[in-house]
């Protein structure tokens, strides 16, 4: 089973509109991290926000916001007032408790246009 | 704090040759891992090292190598490359990988092009 899933391989909002990346992920392990990256046609990526399973609160960084849903597995990542310099594409990605192997588990990515 | 550099940033190469692509953590983090990432496949963890030490390794033929440092720089080898290898190779480094929250920052990557 894929341990994380994105199901939006384009997307596309209008400048200044909100944003919704969806992300689905799949572990039995009580402590967890949850992420978010952006990728610029540069190649680097960038952290967004950070999400724990034990966090009650959902995460947010200035425009970027995470809707975090423990029961129903998911990590939405919400853009709010999108800018061009947003069109990018954005990975979801997970890294479990240390006894589960130190690694993150990546989605398949989402790719967002900015149109003006 | 300088961030996660990687050298080079693009390289060409031959089928057969070999190739070792570097990585300079953060100051202060000690685990590197490294990633290939193609379109096909997305981003495929490689392997992961904390104190010069293989902590994880991803599903890659014995080509794949790498190590690391005392001073926590990674370098990872590919050998008798083939096509197949041509990918953008990202690596990460984070300063506790003992816990869940730690986060990774990634550097900007080598593109590899095998001909």
């Amino acid at each position: 089973a894929q341990k994380i899933t994105q199901t939006q391989p384009g997307m596309f909002v209008q400048e200044k509109e909100a944003v919704t990346l969806d992300c689905t992920y799949d572990t039995s392990d009580q402590s967890y991290g949850l992420f978010w990256y952006k990728q610029p046609s540069s190649g680097e990526m960038i952290f967004l926000i950070y999400q724990g399973s034990y966090d009650e609160q959902n995460a947010t960084e200035g425009r970027y916001s995470l809707n975090f849903q423990k029961a129903r597995k998911s990590a939405n990542l919400v853009i709010s007032a999108s800018q061009l310099g947003d069109s990018a594409m954005y990975f979801c990605a997970m890294r479990e408790a240390p006894w589960g192997g130190n690694q993150f588990y990546f989605g398949t990515g989402t790719s967002l246009t900015v149109i003006p | 704090k300088a961030g996660v550099t990687q050298t080079p940033r693009y390289l060409i190469k031959t089928r057969g040759q070999q190739v070792t692509l570097s990585c300079s953590p953060i100051s202060g983090h000690r685990s590197v891992s490294w990633y290939q990432q193609t379109p096909g496949q997305g981003l495929q963890f490689l392997f992961e090292y904390f104190s010069e030490t293989q902590r994880n390794k991803g599903n890659f033929p014995g080509r794949f190598s790498g190590r690391q440092f005392s001073n926590s720089r990674s370098e990872m080898n590919v050998s008798t490359l083939e096509l197949g290898d041509s990918a953008l190779y990202l690596c990460a480094s984070s300063s506790l990988p003992t816990i869940p929250q730690e986060t990774q920052y990634f550097g900007p990557g080598t593109r590899l092009l095998v001909l």
